[in-house]
């Protein structure tokens, strides 16, 4: 079963446009953390936010902040103000504990591609 | 620059070769991963290193063999392989295994044919 669910495939806007990328997860851990990643055409993910299940106070890094709310199991990113070089794939993804408790691995949705044009 | 390097970057091999996969950190973290990327589907974890010890193999065919000699350096053997294989192979490092950031290379462009 899918635990981390991006239902946007593909987004498009226009520069200067704001866009939110939904998430949703599913875990029964009540110790969890989250994570956004970019993978840019150059194929690296590139980290851009780590929150735990403990914190849900919402994040804004210049023009990018995250909404978490642990009611409705989603993390979703907003970039403001988009700009060509937001063009990427944006990854959302769960950490909870392995079946067999030796530590943590990061279950990835599918992902959302975002174009960004001029 | 990044902190975690893979080569090569891409590889076009035959069913019947034998080649591998490189990658090394140097940022001096303890825990390595190997991730596959198919089109259309998500990363999927396939092998985790702590300490140079393997603590998770995710049901991986045993075509595809990791090797850490230590926590600088991760291999991944690859020998008869099928085509839907092809993939985009992803190494990544984390400090620990104790849902610390994961860094992740470029990636290796696989494509069997």
């Amino acid at each position: 079963a899918q635990k981390v669910t991006q239902a946007q495939t593909e987004i498009s806007v226009v520069e200067k446009e704001d866009v939110t990328l939904d998430c949703v997860y599913e875990t029964r851990d009540t110790t969890y953390y989250l994570f956004w990643y970019k993978q840019p055409p150059s194929g690296e993910l590139v980290f851009l936010i780590r929150r735990n299940s403990f914190d849900e106070q919402n994040e804004i890094s210049g023009r990018y902040s995250w909404n978490f709310q642990k009611s409705t199991s989603s993390f979703n990113f907003t970039i403001t103000a988009s700009q060509v070089v937001d063009s990427a794939v944006y990854f959302c993804a769960l950490s909870e504990a392995w079946r067999s408790n030796s530590g943590y691995a990061l279950n990835f949705g599918k992902g959302t591609s975002l174009l960004v044009t001029p | 620059e990044t902190g975690v390097t893979q080569t090569p970057r891409h590889l076009v091999m035959g069913m019947t070769n034998k080649k591998s996969l490189k990658c090394e950190q140097h940022l001096g973290h303890n825990a390595m991963y190997w991730y596959k990327q198919s089109a259309k589907k998500p990363l999927e974890l396939m092998f985790v290193y702590n300490f140079k010890e393997q603590t998770e193999n995710n049901s991986v065919p045993s075509r595809f063999s990791p090797e850490c000699p230590n926590s600088s350096h991760l291999f991944l053997h690859l020998h008869t392989l099928q085509p839907e294989d092809s993939a985009l192979y992803l190494c990544a490092s984390s400090l620990d295994t104790q849902n610390t950031e994961a860094f992740f290379g470029q990636g290796t462009r696989l494509t069997v044919v």
